[in-house]
């Protein structure tokens, strides 16, 4: 199986822009997803194939591919986008693979 | 709307197995995959195996194999995972969640199923 490589933290203050990046040899062929996760809560899908936001997921948050690198992009952060992300890939033959996690901290 | 439904928390004897089960609603079990991840206390998140319910073919994850075994009823449209050969290392949330199948990523979650392994 393959490894997805993420930052542990990112910290940024409120209207600024935090970038969450991922990196796996496979993300080349493979697309990249994320998925943000409050405390006592189960995960959500907000950002799928690389770029795609799934409806009711605000616009500030965007997504990015180049080479071995997905980028999760949060513009003008508030306060409630304080919480743990992951990415998330998978190759050919049906292996799932997720990132480690990054908290991200709205200062 | 889709919704996983899972089942109660469990509290496990290391050696014993756990079986947890996930209600899935509309037209999941014909168009999607279920797989199943983890969650240990202040960890990240873990995926132990999934299975494609029509084609009833599975995939686990090779740390997992021998351990594990996802099964899936149509008729109830209830996915299941049990874990064997428990040990303190498996306390964790056990969520299921739909996978889209071409390009499998995650839709919906359960709520997850708390296990907590202690002698």
């Amino acid at each position: 199986s393959f490894e997805l490589t993420q930052p542990p933290s990112v910290s940024v203050s409120p209207g600024q822009t935090a970038r969450i990046t991922c990196s796996g040899d496979a993300l080349p062929k493979q697309f990249g997803n994320w998925y943000q996760q409050k405390p006592g809560q189960a995960p959500v899908l907000m950002i799928y194939k690389d770029s795609e936001r799934p409806s009711g997921i605000p616009e500030r948050f965007s997504g990015s591919s180049s080479g071995t690198t997905v980028t999760l992009t949060i513009s003008g952060v508030q306060a409630e986008d304080e919480a743990d992300y992951y990415c998330q890939s998978a190759d050919s033959s049906g292996t799932v693979v997720f990132g480690g996690g990054t908290k991200v901290t709205v200062l | 709307q889709v919704q996983l439904v899972q089942s109660g928390a469990e509290m496990k004897k290391p050696g014993s197995s756990v079986k947890v089960s996930c209600r899935a609603s509309g037209d999941t079990f014909r168009s999607y995959g279920i797989i199943w991840v983890r969650q240990a206390p202040g960890q990240g998140l873990e995926w132990l195996g999934g299975i494609i319910p029509t084609f009833d073919t599975r995939k686990y994850e090779q740390k997992f194999q021998g351990r594990v075994t996802i099964t899936a009823d149509e008729s109830t449209s209830t996915a299941n995972m049990e874990l064997s050969s428990l040990r303190s290392e498996d306390t964790a949330v056990y969520y299921c969640a739909r996978v889209h199948l071409e390009w499998l990523y995650v839709d919906h979650w359960g709520q997850g199923t708390q296990v907590i392994v202690s002698s």
